[in-house]
């Protein structure tokens, strides 16, 4: 058990549609990391916060966004999703701002399938 | 462009066999390396990182990993295998991405241990 817990652990929903995908990092790390895993592009990096700040970005889409909340939890807003979206969404956290040394620990994941 | 190659994407060993999963990167300067394993059904854990030093890292489970600067490898190696080995290996290359150091992954390798 990493310490890192996702909600929910399984979505199912239709194109066009919104969801909202939840992450609590363990306790006292500052660093949440979103990643989607699908068959096509791999394990890819979405977006990192730290303290409630966005610190870089990967390949997330305009459909996409996040934001990380005083008490550090963070959630990832997917809309007007498409099949492609379906995805396993998983969330990391570490203790710094991303430096290279950090160690992230990553939550068991959200698997989205969008029908 | 900055780039993970995991030349296998499936490799099958007897339990008790030793194991080598193949890692080749493509990076301008000295690379932060890491190896991740994920499990069935979870998340990643961090198996091992090299940043600098001595290019011989030893992780956990018994895992160690060569970098090898001349032919841009970091080669996974565990001497004997055992059947809950069985797991999707990923390689990973830190690279620098608004100040954070993100984590870019290789396609993975799939690790089937015959029993």
């Amino acid at each position: 058990d990493s310490g890192v817990t996702q909600t929910p652990k399984h979505l199912i929903t239709a194109t066009g549609q919104r969801v909202t995908l939840r992450c609590s990092p363990r306790s006292g790390d500052l660093s949440v990391y979103w990643y989607q895993q699908s068959l096509d592009q791999g394990l890819q990096f979405l977006i990192h916060y730290y303290n409630g700040e966005e610190r870089a970005k990967g390949n997330i889409l305009e459909r996409f966004s996040a934001q990380q909340f005083p008490d550090l939890h963070s959630e990832l807003n997917l809309s007007s999703l498409e099949l492609g979206d379906s995805a396993l969404y998983f969330c990391a956290s570490s203790a710094t701002p991303g430096l290279a040394t950090d160690t992230q620990y990553f939550g068991p994941g959200t698997r989205l399938t969008v029908l | 462009a900055q780039s993970v190659t995991q030349p296998d994407i499936h490799i099958t060993v007897s339990e008790g066999a030793s194991l080598e999963l193949r890692c080749n990167y493509s990076y301008g300067a000295t690379p932060y390396l890491f190896w991740y394993v994920q499990s069935p059904g979870q998340g990643l854990q961090l198996l091992l990182k090299y940043f600098s030093g001595d290019t011989l890292v030893q992780g956990i489970k018994g895992f160690e990993a060569e970098f090898k600067r001349s032919q841009s490898s970091f080669n996974l190696r565990k001497p004997s295998v055992h059947w809950s080995d069985a797991a999707e290996y990923f390689c990973a290359v830190g690279l620098t991405s608004g100040g954070s150091y993100i984590p870019t992954f290789g396609r993975g390798t799939s690790l089937i241990v015959h029993p």
